[in-house]
């Protein structure tokens, strides 16, 4: 069962670069979730997406940008990347969550940016 | 606003008990999570409250107390694989999560 699937799942890059992570889940799922995760803080939502073609920002959206061309995938860029952007990212996949339906994690990717 | 508070870290004792406190507020209530991340993996779905009182799962339990903005996460006969974060999550008025920072349990032979 793969579930929610991150690639890559490390990358290092120069203040500057850009780059795009990818998230592909196979449950069908409407609803899903880019986070960012740092040392000492909670899970931060940078967008969303409730559905194919609609995106949402979410509490920490600047730096970033996102879309869901399939219902499958959500893609996170990084346009110029920033040091301040080190992080680990975090995709998550849901139903609709107003039914109140757990998120499921993907393993996550360990950004560094030099 | 909304805010949630949970202690930093906990060391407790392989076959003991060990409670996980959060405490939350929000501007509406739509039930609270409790969610189990190893080091170096994703976070992992434990258990979900939206009324008061105990709900059991084998060797977990969360409590909630909507009056008080209070849960905790019961872990009983502590296994040293119990050893990870624990994180609390409610959700705001669009549904979306608000995380706490997690709680760092250790788990000591």
């Amino acid at each position: 069962n793969a579930g929610v699937t991150q690639t890559p799942k490390f990358r290092v890059l120069k203040t500057g670069q850009s780059m795009t992570l990818l998230c592909a889940q196979d449950m069908n799922h409407e609803y899903m979730y880019w986070y960012r995760q740092d040392p000492g803080m909670g899970l931060r939502l940078i967008h969303y997406s409730v559905g194919e073609g609609t995106t949402a920002k979410g509490e920490v959206p600047d730096g970033y940008n996102v879309s869901r061309l399939k219902k499958q995938n959500f893609l996170l860029g990084l346009e110029s990347a920033a040091p301040s952007q080190t992080s680990v990212y975090f995709c998550a996949s849901s139903l609709p969550p107003d039914r109140v339906q757990p998120q499921h994690f993907g393993d996550g990717t360990r950004l560094s940016i030099l | 606003g909304q805010n949630i508070d949970q202690p930093t870290e906990m060391t407790a004792t392989e076959g003991a008990i060990v409670q996980i406190n959060c405490t939350y507020q929000t501007s509406g209530f739509n039930g609270l999570f409790w969610y189990q991340q190893h080091a170096g993996e994703a976070p992992t779905f434990l258990s979900y409250n939206v009324l008061d009182g105990l709900e059991e799962k084998g060797r977990f339990s969360s409590f909630l107390s909507r009056s008080k903005g209070y849960s905790y996460l019961l872990l009983k006969e502590l296994q040293m694989k119990d050893s990870a974060s624990y994180l609390c999550a409610v959700p705001d008025s669009n549904y979306q999560l608000i995380w706490g920072a997690g709680t760092k349990l250790i788990i000591k032979p």
